[in-house]
C-alpha cells in the first residue's frame, strides 16, 4: 500500500541553520508529492508540491526534489528563522486516485 | 468565503453523545475530503465528496461514523454514540478540481473533539 515515513522530531535548530527534513514514500506509480505545514493554532497549509519525478517544489525559501529512485522527498531550508517554527508533513497522493497518505509530521523549533 | 470553514472549533462530548461537526467549503469547490488526526499523528482520509455524491467512505472507521453534503457545499460529519478513541481533530478539505489534487486542498483548521 501507499505510506509515507518522514524522520522523527522534535528537530531543534538556531536562527540562520540550515534545515533538512527527511521523507520517504511507497507507493506505485508516480504519485504527486507534498509537504504541509501545520504554524500553532492554524490549519494545515501547503507549502510545496512535485508532481513527476525531478520536479523541485519550492516557496518561501524552501524546497525539495521528487527522487524517484530513492523514493525521496526531502525537505530542505538553507537559513531557517524563528517563524518557522511549526509541524510539517510529507504527504502524497496516489498516481490514480485523490486521497492524500500523511507522514507523521516533523515539529521544527528554531530558537533565536 | 475566503476559506474552508469549519465549526465548532472545539467540542467536548460525553461518552454516548451524537456529535455534528460542519464544513463550509470554499465556494465553488467541487471536491471535498474529511480527515481524521489524532494526537502527534498525520491526518489520515475518512471520506470524499464530489459534489452532492460521497465517491468513497473507505476510511470512516465504523458504522457510528456518518457524512453528508446534501447540496453538494456544506458538508456535516455525523458520529454517533461517541467513545473516547473518537478523539481528534476533524479536518476539512476542499479542492476545485475533480478527483485530481495535483493542486493541493484547501483545509480548514478543524474541529478538536473530546470525547469525555
Amino acid at each position: 500500500g501507499n505510506s509515507v515515513t518522514q524522520m522523527e522530531g522534535p528537530v531543534t535548530l538556531s536562527e540562520e541553520a540550515f534545515l533538512t527534513i527527511n521523507c520517504t514514500y511507497t507507493a506505485t506509480g508516480y504519485p504527486s508529492l507534498f509537504w504541509y505545514v501545520q504554524y500553532p493554532g492554524e490549519g494545515l497549509q501547503l507549502l510545496l508540491k512535485a508532481t513527476k519525478a525531478d520536479d523541485k517544489g519550492s516557496n518561501k525559501g524552501f524546497e525539495a526534489t521528487y527522487r524517484k529512485e530513492t523514493t525521496s522527498f526531502h525537505l530542505e531550508k538553507g537559513s531557517v528563522q524563528v517563524s518557522d517554527s511549526a509541524v510539517y508533513f510529507c504527504a502524497l497522493s496516489p498516481q490514480y486516485g485523490n486521497k492524500l497518505v500523511f507522514g507523521a509530521g516533523t515539529i521544527l523549533r528554531v530558537k533565536s | 468565503g475566503a476559506g474552508v470553514s469549519q465549526s465548532p472549533r472545539y467540542k467536548v462530548a460525553k461518552r454516548g453523545q451524537d456529535v455534528a461537526l460542519r464544513c463550509d467549503p470554499i465556494s465553488g469547490h467541487v471536491s471535498l475530503f474529511w480527515y481524521q488526526q489524532a494526537l502527534g499523528q498525520g491526518p489520515e482520509f475518512l471520506t470524499y465528496f464530489q459534489n452532492e455524491a460521497q465517491l468513497d467512505k473507505s476510511g470512516l472507521p465504523s458504522d457510528r461514523f456518518f457524512a453528508e453534503r446534501p447540496e453538494g457545499s456544506v458538508s456535516t460529519l455525523k458520529i454517533q454514540r461517541t467513545q473516547q478513541e473518537d478523539s481528534a481533530v476533524y479536518l476539512c478539505a476542499s479542492s476545485p478540481m475533480i478527483a485530481e489534487i495535483n493542486y493541493g486542498y484547501t483545509f480548514g483548521s478543524g474541529t478538536r473533539l473530546t470525547v469525555v
